[in-house]
């Protein structure tokens, strides 16, 4: 089982709608929990990060993170055309050695 | 604005010539990284230095090699391109304040191997 899971997309879906990204993961070590949004050709842009369980809401940008079940999401309301990129989750420990631990990215189509 | 530059943004290089990708950084950050990253791929961790500490991932090939001459500057050679090191190219950073810090990426060098 790899460490970090996320569903490669692409995922299509019209604009206004809410958007559900999410990942699973197996290491119970990890605190950290981070997305990046990634436009084509461009490096990785940090979204938010949350820490250990809980959510947290910038813009029309939620995170949650549920460590019982090592699940987390990324929630887009209000879905603009300008949202289309790949979004990566990401996660680590708290330690300052700990690497940060990728997933492959989800593809987001934003339709017009 | 306080940032993180990789030049050149595009590289062409032949099977088996040298290359040097350079990264750069005005955020002051004390640890720089290398990644790399293949088409529908995660970034795959290649070094990091805290300061010059250089660190070495396990499975990081030979043929790739990093040097860091100043806090601003990190630069990664190729000695050897093979077609299997196309990929981008990304260089982050982060402050180094003894635990967990957010790393900042720069916007990618891709490097085409013909």
């Amino acid at each position: 089982q790899k460490e970090v899971e996320q569903d490669p997309g692409p995922l299509s879906v019209p604009e206004g709608a809410i958007v559900s990204l999410n990942c699973t993961y197996s290491n119970s070590a990890f605190q950290y929990f981070m997305w990046y949004r990634q436009y084509s050709r461009k490096g990785p842009e940090l979204l938010m990060y949350t820490y250990s369980s809980g959510n947290k809401e910038d813009g029309r940008f939620t995170a949650q993170v549920d460590k019982s079940s090592k699940y987390i999401s990324l929630f887009i309301r209000d879905s603009q055309p300008s949202d289309s990129a790949t979004y990566l989750c990401a996660m680590s420990g708290s330690s300052r050695d700990d690497k940060i631990i990728f997933g492959k990215g989800t593809r987001l189509h934003i339709l017009p | 604005d306080a940032m993180v530059i990789q030049n050149p943004r595009y590289q062409v290089t032949q099977f088996g010539k040298p290359v040097t990708l350079s990264c750069s950084q005005t955020l002051n950050h004390n640890v720089m990284y290398w990644y790399q990253q293949k088409s529908s791929q995660a970034p795959k961790l290649l070094f990091h230095y805290y300061d010059k500490d250089f660190n070495n991932e396990a499975d990081t090939p030979d043929n790739f090699q990093s040097r860091r001459p100043n806090t601003s500057f990190c630069f990664l050679d190729i000695r050897s391109p093979g077609l299997g090191d196309a990929a981008m190219y990304l260089c982050a950073t982060s402050r180094d304040d003894g635990g967990w810090e957010t790393q900042y990426f720069g916007p990618g060098t891709r490097l085409l191997v013909l």
